[in-house]
């Protein structure tokens, strides 16, 4: 089954960090470039960084520039997020979410997982 | 960054009605363009992409149009499961940026 699928959120203090990951499964992932994009309550989509297919590539949001890393392990088809110096605003839902197309050319977003809530709060 | 914008915010209407959403871009994006539903708690799903191509699955009452700075989505006449919000993402180059999205309700 084609799926993508997000751990990793929690509550967190402001300044602390965290790790999210995204299992892929039903595809290979190595083919792919994948996202992450973030929700907060209430509010519109926003898009967090991305990765190649091959993993040399990595771009962020200014929002997040710094602060956080994306990174992929095609060995185990994982998509990660390291999250730093987090603040109050970066409380959200996190998606991973996949290209529609394989290779690098920048593609809409076809497969998406259910997304893990991050909270950062004292 | 590119900046995109939607209009309206938000629209009431009635299942049967024809819905046009619009979506502009702060700079040329040729037709890199793709439109999203979203249903409350549940992640976004990809309805349009090209500007115009429906994807694989998604229903003939959705379509798109628009190439340049000024985009369009369509639905031709509402069933009761498009009742969502709708956001438009530019795939032009990184970083992406998603319009703020129409909400859609019922009349």
């Amino acid at each position: 089954q084609v799926q993508l699928v997000e751990s990793g959120g929690g509550v967190v203090q402001p300044g602390m960090s965290l790790t999210l990951s995204c299992s892929a499964s039903g595809f290979t992932f190595s083919r792919y470039a994948m996202h992450w994009v973030r929700q907060a309550a209430g509010k519109g989509l926003e898009w967090v960084a991305v990765i190649s297919y091959d993993g040399d590539t990595k771009i962020y949001a200014d929002s997040v520039k710094g602060r956080f890393t994306i990174s992929r392990h095609s060995s185990n088809s994982t998509l990660s997020l390291q999250m730093t110096s987090l603040q109050s605003d970066d409380t959200a839902v996190y998606y991973c979410a996949r290209a529609r197309d394989t290779g690098w050319y920048p593609d809409q977003l076809e497969l998406w997982g259910q997304g893990t809530m991050v909270t950062v709060s004292s | 960054a590119i900046q995109m914008t939607q209009s309206p915010s938000s629209l009431s209407a009635s299942v049967g009605d024809r819905v046009t959403i619009t979506c502009r871009a702060s700079q040329g994006i040729r037709n890199d363009l793709g439109w999203y539903q979203q249903k409350p708690g549940k992640p976004p799903r990809l309805l349009i992409y090209g500007a115009s191509k429906l994807q694989s699955g998604v229903p003939s009452r959705f379509s798109g149009s628009g190439s340049g700075t000024d985009f369009t989505l369509t639905i031709s006449s509402l069933q009761p499961e498009d009742f969502a919000t709708y956001y438009c993402l530019h795939d032009l180059n990184y970083p992406f940026t998603f319009g703020p999205g129409t909400k859609v309700d019922i009349k």
